[in-house]
């Protein structure tokens, strides 16, 4: 399994770009990273994936090295409903698909 | 319209009793999964089903046992409940065919064991 490592907690306030680093140094060639996002009391909820170098949609981007063994979720102007607990999670259909503890970002006013 | 709902949301029982977690999910995928998030905020994967047919199976007690009628509906059967089996339990699925990474969750079912 690629086991991923990402900080504890991160405090932030509204307005400031959020950048979470996740490791993942076993990666293997046909895994994808992939980052959650998860309300108390709520499901995960996708937020973005990729492969290689860089990534963007509607809510984040993500920033992949080319040695892949790190990624950095980015997430621009945050405001306090992003306080959340963000997972990143590596692997594909066939691994098992555990997910970290995933980092608190907490956004203050 | 809910994507994958579970039920029940809440469940308090005693040690040694056998409880069920249902879940459906009206995506039209091809895979769903149970998960499980203990008190420290990890979400492991228990099990996930694809066609009917078991394609995960982590080091996860006989007394869980997942049952699928149906590609829509992944059931979470658990014997003799013991304290350590309290948590959060989560349904996911995903469409294997196109599979981009994506699972969604059901909002859970908190499993309190007395």
């Amino acid at each position: 399994l690629a086991k991923t490592t990402q900080p504890i907690s991160m405090d932030s306030y509204e307005g400031q770009e959020v950048n979470i680093t996740c490791s993942h140094n076993n990666i293997a060639t046909n895994d994808y990273i992939t980052w959650y996002q998860q309300f108390p009391s709520q499901g995960p909820r996708f937020i973005i994936q990729g492969y290689k170098t860089k990534v963007t949609n509607e809510v984040a981007s993500l920033f992949i090295p080319a040695d892949r063994k790190s990624s950095t979720l980015s997430l621009p102007r945050v405001s306090l409903s992003d306080t959340a607990v963000y997972y990143c999670l590596v692997g594909d259909l066939r691994r098992a698909l555990t997910f970290g503890s995933g980092t608190r970002l907490q956004v203050q006013p | 319209d809910t994507a994958v709902s579970q039920t029940p949301k809440y469940l308090v029982t005693q040690m040694g009793n056998d409880k069920s977690i249902k879940c459906e999910q009206n995506l039209g995928h091809d895979t769903m999964y149970w998960y499980k998030q203990d008190s420290k905020k990890f979400l492991k994967i228990m099990f996930s089903y694809n066609n009917k047919e078991l394609i995960i199976n982590e080091t996860v007690p006989n007394r869980f046992s997942p049952k699928s009628p149906d590609k829509a509906h992944l059931n979470l059967h658990i014997n003799s409940l013991e304290l350590g089996d309290s948590a959060v339990y989560f349904c996911a699925s995903s469409q294997e065919g196109a599979w981009t990474g994506e699972l969604f969750f059901g909002e859970g079912s908190r499993l309190t064991v007395l």
